[in-house]
């Protein structure tokens, strides 16, 4: 069975930190996707990255960047320099390979709440 | 308007009524969910259709029940509400055929308060 721990439930910042949000995943696929999904205060489910298991390249948007490492079984996300607009409620997930007949279904994890004072 | 649209956006029913959440999509994905969220506990998935001839039982299924009227039409039940029931209510849709990543595209949340 797929597991997706999120250990941090709430994380109180002040504007222009640095933060880092951890992921920690169980799954005994071989492909496997992770992703990241913001919910902000307005309640929706926002899209931010996935990321597939053959791919261990960080990634970095802006002042959003990803650590993906295959060998702890973690995918990090860190904000840089935190606004007050990234505020919210952070979701990392994991899903198997969604083609042909499989159904690549979402696990998620329980959330870890960002709060950016400032 | 959305790409995925949920009616109620909020609800407050009594215990032992019959409810039901309508979700609809102008994506033209084959794929619907239904999650519910939970303080927490993240989101967690009730159930999942792959078209409009599959249902398919999630990880918390139990006192609900969905019905797939058409590609774009998923609705939640529940048939018997009951407090513990109280919580936001996800849809969502998702088109993986040519990545094989399930990216999935949420609706806004249907907030349902069971007395």
């Amino acid at each position: 069975a797929q597991k997706v721990t999120q250990a941090q439930t709430e994380i109180s910042v002040v504007e222009k930190e640095d933060v880092t949000l951890d992921c920690v995943y169980e799954t005994r696929d071989t492909t496997y996707y992770l992703f990241w999904y913001k919910q902000p205060p307005s309640g929706e489910l926002v899209f931010l990255i996935r990321r597939n298991s053959f791919d261990e390249q960080n990634e970095i948007s802006g002042r959003y960047s990803w650590n993906f490492q295959k060998s702890t079984s973690s995918f990090n996300f860190t904000i840089t320099a935190s606004q007050v607009v990234d505020s919210a409620v952070y979701f990392c997930a994991l899903s198997d390979y969604a083609g042909g007949t499989s159904y690549g279904k979402l696990t998620f994890g329980q959330g870890t709440i960002l709060t950016v004072h400032p | 308007d959305a790409d995925v649209t949920q009616t109620p956006r909020n609800r407050i029913t009594k215990t032992g009524k019959r409810i039901m959440l309508e979700c609809s999509q102008t994506k033209g994905h084959d794929r619907m969910y239904w999650y519910r969220q939970d303080p927490g506990l993240g989101l967690r998935l009730i159930y999942y259709s792959f078209d409009v001839k599959d249902i398919n039982k999630g990880e918390i299924s139990d006192g609900y029940s969905v019905s797939r009227q058409a590609q774009a039409k998923f609705s939640l039940s529940l048939e018997s509400a009951i407090p513990n029931q109280t919580a936001l209510y996800f849809c969502a849709t998702s088109d993986p055929v040519h990545s094989g990543a399930n990216v999935l595209t949420f609706g806004a949340g249907s907030r349902l308060t069971v007395l």
